[in-house]
């Protein structure tokens, strides 16, 4: 079983949509929650990170993270053809040493939000 | 000009022959990483440096090897490349101090092994 579950898709909605992009991981250990955005032929860039169960807000992004079920959530409002892409969770371990700074990546949801 | 760049961005070679793929930053960064991906198996890391001297292993390094050459710079080679090895491979940087930092990506090498 991989430490770290994405739903596959692809998703392709119509803009204007609530889109709803979800992981899973089983390693409790895990205390650093990101979403990297990933465009066709460029390296991920991050979008969202956070550290501790909860929302946080960016504009038309929410991360939503719950380490009681393991689960983390990216939600993009009025989703725009701009916002297709490939999107990654990424998780990090909180401890020191050489796993410090180490993420462990989601397989990835192709995401096409169409006009 | 980007802050980390990848060298070459594309490259056909065939089975058996060494490879190497450059990845240097402007971003000052102490820690780099070698990732390569795959269609639905997302990012694996495959060997990171927090510091010039250190080297360290990730989950897929078997058939790479590394080398830091400055803090700016970290290749990654394939000794004898393998049709599997055919993928995106990504440099990653990121700050060393204090708290969890995120990791900056290059734009990737498309390696296609014959």
């Amino acid at each position: 079983q991989k430490e770290v579950e994405q739903d596959p898709g692809p998703l392709s909605v119509p803009e204007g949509a609530i889109v709803s992009l979800n992981c899973t991981y089983s390693n409790s250990a895990f205390q650093y929650f990101m979403w990297y955005r990933q465009y066709s032929r460029k390296g991920p860039e991050l979008l969202m990170y956070t550290y501790s169960s909860g929302n946080k807000e960016d504009g038309r992004f929410t991360a939503q993270v719950d380490k009681s079920s393991k689960y983390i959530s990216l939600f993009i409002r009025d989703s725009q053809p701009s916002d297709s892409a490939t999107y990654l969770c990424a998780m990090s371990l909180n401890a020191g040493g050489t796993s410090y700074g180490k993420l462990t990546f989601g397989q990835g949801t192709i995401l096409t939000v169409h006009p | 000009d980007a802050d980390v760049t990848q060298t070459p961005r594309n490259r056909i070679t065939k089975t058996g022959k060494r490879i190497m793929l450059e990845c240097s930053q402007t971003k000052g960064h102490d820690r780099m990483y070698w990732y390569r991906q795959d269609p639905g198996l997302g990012l694996r890391l495959i060997y990171y440096s927090f510091d010039v001297k250190d080297i360290n292993k990730g989950e897929i390094s078997d058939g790479y090897s590394v080398s830091r050459q400055a803090q700016a710079k970290f290749s990654l080679s394939l000794e004898s490349a393998i049709p599997n090895q055919t993928a995106l491979y990504f440099c990653a940087t990121s700050a060393g101090q204090g708290k969890h930092q995120p990791q900056h990506f290059g734009d990737g090498t498309r390696l296609s092994i014959l």
